[in-house]
């Protein structure tokens, strides 16, 4: 099994709808993240979290709101979906060990999602 | 703003030619530095990873990567390139200190294409 699954893996949606894509972990990790990846711009933060009870706004939060219910579970919401949140979706952790010992990132597989 | 740039969107090569992807990155407090692969269709992998020490880090596949603090870079080099090597790669910078720590910041990434 993965150690970071998203849910779902594919989705479209209709304009104005709302939609939640779904992170969970096993890796016990404290951090996690919200990516997104458009051609031509690589991945771009929407939302992190550095533990249940923080939640920081990325490069491009807006349009975009998260929760995190648990340390192993970071959700991503859109509130009224539009066509150019078209893109792929990838939740990531990473965890911090002290200064200067942070882990690498692990990614789940990519949510990708297209409005209509 | 921190920020992470790749000099190249799209290099083309034969196989067997060397490769050497550019990375800069704008932060003057400690880092951790990350290189990143996306086969086709795939999630991100880590390539290799710097925190402290030697350096001229060796990754997976025959990849390695040379940080340079001075320059405020982290190139990914390849002596030989295959066919299979053909992916997206990104660059990834971690700030290790001060509010920001923590925080993960990709490159817009470059396409290698290896003809073969």
């Amino acid at each position: 099994d993965a150690d970071v699954t998203q849910t779902p893996r594919n989705r479209i949606t209709k304009t104005g709808k709302r939609i939640m894509l779904e992170c969970s972990q096993t890796k016990g990790h404290d951090r996690m993240y919200w990516y997104r990846q458009d051609p031509g711009l690589g991945l771009r933060l929407i939302y992190y979290s550095f533990d249940v009870k923080d939640i920081n706004k990325g490069e491009i939060s807006d349009g975009y709101s998260v929760s995190r219910q648990a340390q192993a579970k970071f959700s991503l919401s859109l509130e009224s979906a539009i066509p150019n949140q078209t893109a792929l979706y990838f939740c990531a952790t990473t965890h911090v060990r002290g200064r200067g010992k942070n882990t690498e990132a692990f990614f789940g597989q990519g949510t990708r999602l297209t409005v209509v | 703003a921190q920020s992470v740039s790749q000099h190249n969107h799209h290099v083309i090569l034969s196989e067997a030619a060397s490769l050497e992807l550019g990375c800069n990155y704008s932060y003057g407090g400690t880092v951790n530095l990350f290189w990143y692969v996306q086969y086709p269709g795939q999630h991100l992998q880590l390539l290799l990873k710097y925190f402290s020490g030697d350096p001229l880090v060796k990754g997976i596949k025959g990849f390695e990567a040379e940080f340079i603090k001075s320059k405020f870079s982290f190139n990914l080099r390849k002596p030989s390139v295959q066919w299979s090597d053909t992916a997206e790669y990104f660059c990834a910078v971690m700030l290790n200190y001060g509010g920001s720590q923590g925080n993960l910041i990709f490159g817009k990434g470059t396409k290698l294409s290896v003809k073969p």
